[in-house]
């Protein structure tokens, strides 16, 4: 168990779909970050929030929108799905935010748009 | 413009031999970040080791050194005695802007390594 969850681990949808992916960072971190892996594009960064605020957006498309509740955790929504939309959607978290602030992912959610 | 660079797409070593696997990074900001990671087959992505661009010594961890050579941008993994298990994709990722207070993070391409018996 990383301390990071994610759920669903496994989701099919069709194109021109919309979904949610889940993220409980682990105890006590205050950063969730959000990471897709596709074989087109290799991983790349998403989004970063920080105690409930937008810290830093990376190659996140418009069609996609992330927020972080009081609770900490974390979704990401993934609008008008694309074929290419299909990838891993890691989510990590660290305790604070700074240069050497990431350290622990969760074990992914496989999404896969038909 | 690409600003990690590992080139080696694939790599073998004997079991309990020592492997380097390279990278190069591009960058003018000052402050920066250098991180690996290794993804096994099952998916998940493990932190391996951190070195950031003012630490004046190389960064260890258990078997994990990072061989940081600031004025060439190069920050090669090199993992000792290999074990079966170290069999991974091997990632180098690059976080730089910090001191703007945004920031970008960016992966390489990976190397992938297999350990053979």
């Amino acid at each position: 168990d990383s301390g990071v969850t994610q759920t669903p681990k496994h989701l099919i949808t069709a194109t021109g779909q919309r979904v949610t992916l889940r993220c409980s960072p682990r105890s006590g971190d205050l950063s969730v970050y959000w990471y897709q892996q596709s074989l087109d594009q290799g991983l790349q960064f998403l989004i970063h929030y920080y105690n409930g605020e937008e810290r830093a957006k990376g190659n996140i498309l418009e069609r996609f929108s992330a927020q972080q509740f009081p609770d900490l955790h974390s979704e990401l929504n993934l609008s008008s799905l694309e074929l290419g939309d299909s990838a891993l959607y890691f989510c990590a978290s660290s305790a604070a935010w700074g240069l050497a602030d990431l350290k622990l992912f969760g074990p992914g959610t496989r999404l896969t748009v038909l | 413009a690409q600003k990690i660079t590992q080139t080696q797409p694939g790599m073998f070593v004997q079991e309990k031999e020592a492997v380097t696997l390279d990278c190069t990074y591009d960058t003018s900001d000052p402050s920066y970040g250098l991180f690996w990671y290794k993804q096994p087959s099952s998916g998940e992505m493990i932190f391996l080791i951190y070195q950031g661009s003012y630490d004046q010594q190389n960064a260890t961890e258990g078997r994990y050194s990072l061989n940081f050579q600031k004025a060439r941008k190069s920050a090669n993994l090199v993992i000792s005695a290999s074990q079966l298990g170290d069999s991974a994709m091997y990632f180098c990722a690059m976080r730089e802007g910090s001191t703007s207070g945004t920031y970008k993070y960016i992966f390489g391409t990976g190397t992938r390594l297999k350990v053979l018996a």
